[in-house]
């Protein structure tokens, strides 16, 4: 079975410093991996994805993972924080194709606050 | 990106009536939607998902006579909260997806049952 791990449910920088969010990954085959953003009382957006091509891969706003297969990690990282980038963070991998459909499972979230 | 329309973003019922939520994709044909709780602080939970013209998946856990989903068309689906109760009251989102592609949100309803 696949899934993911956010290491951190809380989150905490100052404007203008790096952005580490952590995720760890289980998969028994070669994962599609995505990192989401979440403002509050909206839908989700989604940041960048992983799929079996570069291992680092640049999103948007800024953002960038690394799929690093040795560590079953999947880090998503900002070098300068901004204050519009306070929300929460969702790792998320899909699923192996079985029953017709295959899904996507979230991790728990990271709680991402930017202060001044 | 594609866009998901969903609708209402809140709503406001009393314990024991029915809900409607639609999930609209504007742009492509969402052969398959899926649809999500959320509960405060916490992460997204799958409830089911739908294939166009089939009938739903639900997720273990989840009663398919309190949440019913209608999938009738390629760019609608919608979500059944009957009889609700308080413990009912979350965030539910849906996603919308074409073929093997990506999948898109809708902004989310907002259901509070008072």
């Amino acid at each position: 079975a696949q899934s993911v791990t956010q290491l951190d449910s809380h989150v905490s920088v100052s404007e203008g410093t790096p952005v580490l969010l952590r995720c760890n990954y289980s998969s028994s085959y070669s994962p599609s991996l995505f990192w989401y953003v979440q403002h509050p009382n909206k839908g989700l957006q989604l940041l960048l994805k992983y799929t079996s091509a570069a291992t680092l891969v640049k999103g948007i706003n800024g953002f960038e993972a690394e799929f690093k297969k040795s560590e079953t990690s999947f880090h998503l990282t900002k070098p300068s924080a901004h204050m519009s980038d306070a929300a929460e963070y969702f790792c998320v991998v899909r699923s192996q194709f079985s029953g017709g459909y295959n899904k996507l499972i979230f991790g728990a979230g990271t709680r991402l606050a930017v202060h001044p | 990106g594609a866009v998901v329309s969903q609708h209402p973003s809140r709503v406001i019922c009393k314990s024991g009536t029915s809900v409607k939520i639609e999930c609209r994709s504007l742009d492509f044909q969402a052969t398959t939607m899926f649809w999500y709780r959320q509960f405060p602080k916490q992460s997204l939970m799958l409830m089911a998902t739908s294939n166009e013209g089939s009938k739903a998946t639900y997720e273990q856990g989840v009663e398919k006579d309190k949440f019913l989903i209608n999938h009738a068309s390629l760019t609608l689906s919608t979500l059944t909260v009957t009889s609700a109760h308080p413990e009912d009251s979350s965030f539910y989102i849906c996603s919308a997806r074409e073929g093997t592609g990506e999948a898109f949100f809708g902004q989310g309803t907002r259901l509070t049952v008072v």
